[in-house]
């Protein structure tokens, strides 16, 4: 099976802040890989897929990068309702896997 | 509106079954495939199952393999989920979700329901 490492799981930022949220995958998934919000109480939702596609709707501040093994999801500037925690999904192979989850919390 | 609604959580004892639907609507649900996944209390996301479009093709994680069946309707858009000999540790919320062009790169799970939780105590 395919590990997917997040890091950091916890991050505490502030309003207008820059954050880069990193997955590492224990080997190579091409760009087969997804990012997801989710708040507490609520399902998870699509922000980024194939690694670099934002997600309809999604806002531009949120971006993707990254191939291969290493990834990124990148806030531009942080905003209240970013807080909540996030998770990468990998869609190479089955099993697909997840992320251990990064909790964004206000500073 | 593009929507999946599930039902059938609830309280079940240890070795009990429960099966789980997923209705869908907004979108042509037979030309989807679809996902099972769920998240144990203050817990991170599992995938469980996957099913085809058609139900030839289907996959499931490890930790349910020979207990839970997936299987789907496609002319009551509905998505199933039958799950039996029950562990304390099946205890989660349960999300069906959409699955948009599998097997290509642009694969991802592009909608989810908003779930439904089973509880596995005796």
């Amino acid at each position: 099976d395919i590990q997917l490492t997040q890091s950091p799981s916890f991050l505490s930022a502030s309003v207008g802040d820059r954050v880069t949220i990193t997955c590492r995958a224990s080997q190579g998934i091409n760009s087969y890989l997804s990012w997801y919000q989710q708040k507490p109480g609520k399902a998870p939702k699509l922000l980024i897929y194939a690694a670099s596609t934002l997600q309809s709707g999604v806002p531009s501040r949120f971006s993707g990068s990254g191939s291969g093994t290493e990834f990124t999801l990148t806030i531009s500037s942080l905003q209240p309702e970013d807080f909540a925690t996030y998770y990468c999904q990998q869609l190479n192979s089955y099993p697909i896997t997840f992320g251990q989850g990064t909790r964004l919390e206000i500073k | 509106e593009v929507q999946l609604v599930e039902s059938g959580g609830g309280l079940v004892q240890p070795g009990g079954s429960l099966r789980l639907s997923c209705v869908v609507s907004g979108f042509t649900f037979s030309s989807y495939s679809m996902n099972w996944a769920r998240q144990a209390p203050g817990k991170g996301l599992e995938w469980i199952s996957y099913i085809s479009s058609s139900s030839r093709t289907i996959y499931y994680a490890d930790s349910v393999k020979g207990r839970f069946t997936i299987s789907r309707d496609n002319v009551k858009n509905s998505l199933y989920l039958q799950m039996s000999s029950l562990r304390d540790e099946d205890t989660a919320v349960y999300y069906c979700a959409r699955d948009s062009s599998p097997g290509t790169v642009l694969e991802t799970f592009d909608i989810w329901g908003l779930g439904t939780k089973v509880t596995v105590s005796s």
